[in-house]
């Protein structure tokens, strides 16, 4: 399809790890991202990899890559309050003219105290 | 550095009216974005501006215009606001980083067209 998939919900136990997985639609996208955004506010840029990566480490966050599965997760260590946001997945097709950037619909992340 | 910034934070319309929606980058980056996001949809692409004097459509382009007044400001206008163009609306600017190409956001604007 032509959408980048994502579940719409996620709730964790703070403390615990949480796993946010994205489904992206083009196999030579050369670069995946992951942003963050709080209530009310804009998109903060978390974290991006390579298309030739398959695992991105950045202290609790680990981006992992399945190019053959077309699958991109987001693991967040030791989730805290302060993680509860929207997640999004977005991933730059090839031939996309200025750097476009398709975003999946997000994944809120509930952690629960 | 402020980054993006953008205004209103808030505007309420009428259908029908005209607004320009503002935004601004100090970074010095070459490319600007104009997204909404609609509960459930995710963001949007309406239109980007590559570089200073250049504009393209997005994904929903329809029912706005775009100004790229210098290499700074990016402008949204809606001629003719309609209750479907209620949204969120964000800016965001692009820079190269490590290779990658980096979008930053701003805060955005919350617009109900009544």
């Amino acid at each position: 399809g032509e959408d980048v998939e994502q579940s719409l919900f996620l709730s964790v136990r703070e403390g615990d790890s949480s796993v946010i997985n994205c489904t992206y639609t083009d196999s030579s996208s050369t670069y995946l991202y992951w942003y963050k955004q709080e209530p009310g506010a804009g998109l903060q840029l978390l974290t991006y990899i390579f298309s030739n990566m398959d695992m991105k480490q950045d202290q609790r966050l680990t981006v992992l890559l399945n190019k053959k599965d077309k699958h991109l997760s987001l693991r967040i260590a030791d989730t805290q309050t302060g993680d509860s946001a929207i997640y999004f997945c977005a991933e730059r097709r090839s031939g996309a003219g200025s750097y476009q950037l398709t975003f999946g619909k997000g994944t809120k992340l509930s952690v629960i105290p | 550095n402020a980054g993006v910034t953008q205004t209103p934070k808030f505007q309420v319309l009428k259908t029908g009216q005209s607004m320009t929606l503002q935004c601004a980058q100090d970074m010095n980056h070459n490319s600007m974005y104009w997204y909404r996001q609609d509960p459930g949809m995710g963001l949007r692409l309406i239109y980007y501006s590559a570089s200073e004097g250049t504009t393209d459509k997005g994904e929903v382009p329809n029912g706005y215009n775009v100004s790229r007044l210098n290499k700074r400001e990016f402008s949204l206008r809606l001629e003719s606001a309609a209750p479907s163009q209620t949204s969120v609306y964000f800016c965001a600017s692009s820079a190269q980083t490590g290779g990658a190409e980096t979008q930053y956001f701003g805060p955005g604007t919350r617009l109900l067209v009544l």
